[in-house]
């Protein structure tokens, strides 16, 4: 079955850079996308960027400049890499795929990222 | 960016009808999905292309709309849907959410 999974740092310093893993089975990186979403505690969602099944990514663009999202797809692995972090970039991270235009379908568990010196 | 506007929470008593609404600022087509989501859990897709019914979901649950204006309608309400409900649209890029909708049951 499709089961995606978030990994990385629970607590990042201000001003540091947040690296996550998105570990993903039961589908093939080279045909479907694989986004990252994120919810700061008590609020909604911002779509961060995404992973294309061809390898082309896209992100937010106020998040552009501190961005990035890159794959293995020999690991089935999305990884997203996002620099100068601040206190209110504290909250869950998701990475989720979705199925063509319908909505993502499935979601990893989230992995909650502080940033606090 | 197609921003979505959601009314911030609701409180329905058991076995009533409610109707969540979603209101997009520019055209989506049908391109608007659903999701619940309880505390501590990921979002869960509830109804995706406006309404279609996501696998495993109650019939309980149905969406309606196209273009600017949609409607999440749950009914009848039971007790396990004490949840936030967030819109999502993909017909513009970059998808967006809604600021989501809190059911609360009285």
């Amino acid at each position: 079955q499709v089961q995606l999974k978030e990994s990385g740092p629970g607590l990042v310093q201000p001003s540091q850079t947040l690296s996550l893993t998105c570990t993903v089975s039961g589908f093939s990186l080279t045909s479907y996308n694989v986004h990252w979403v994120r919810q700061p505690p008590g609020k909604g969602l911002e779509w961060m960027g995404r992973m294309r099944y061809n390898g082309d990514t896209s992100y937010n663009s106020a998040l552009k400049s501190r961005l990035s999202i890159s794959r293995d797809t020999s690991k089935n692995q999305v990884f997203l890499k996002m620099n100068s972090l601040q206190t209110d970039d504290t909250g869950t991270y998701y990475c989720t795929r979705d199925r063509g235009s319908w909505g993502f379908a499935y979601w990893g568990q989230g992995t909650l990222v502080t940033v606090s010196s | 960016d197609t921003v979505l506007t959601q009314s911030p929470a609701l409180a329905v008593s058991p076995g009533e009808r409610v109707s969540i609404s979603c209101r997009a600022s520019e055209g989506v087509n049908s391109y608007m999905h659903w999701y619940q989501q309880k505390p501590g859990q990921q979002p869960k897709l509830l109804i995706y292309k406006a309404s279609n019914l996501a696998s495993g979901v109650p019939a309980r649950f149905s969406g309606s709309g196209s273009g600017t204006d949609f409607t999440l309608t749950i009914d009848p309400v039971e007790a396990d849907d004490t949840a936030t409900y967030f819109c999502q649209q993909s017909w513009n890029d970059p998808p967006t959410f809604g600021a989501g909708t809190k059911l609360e049951l009285k």
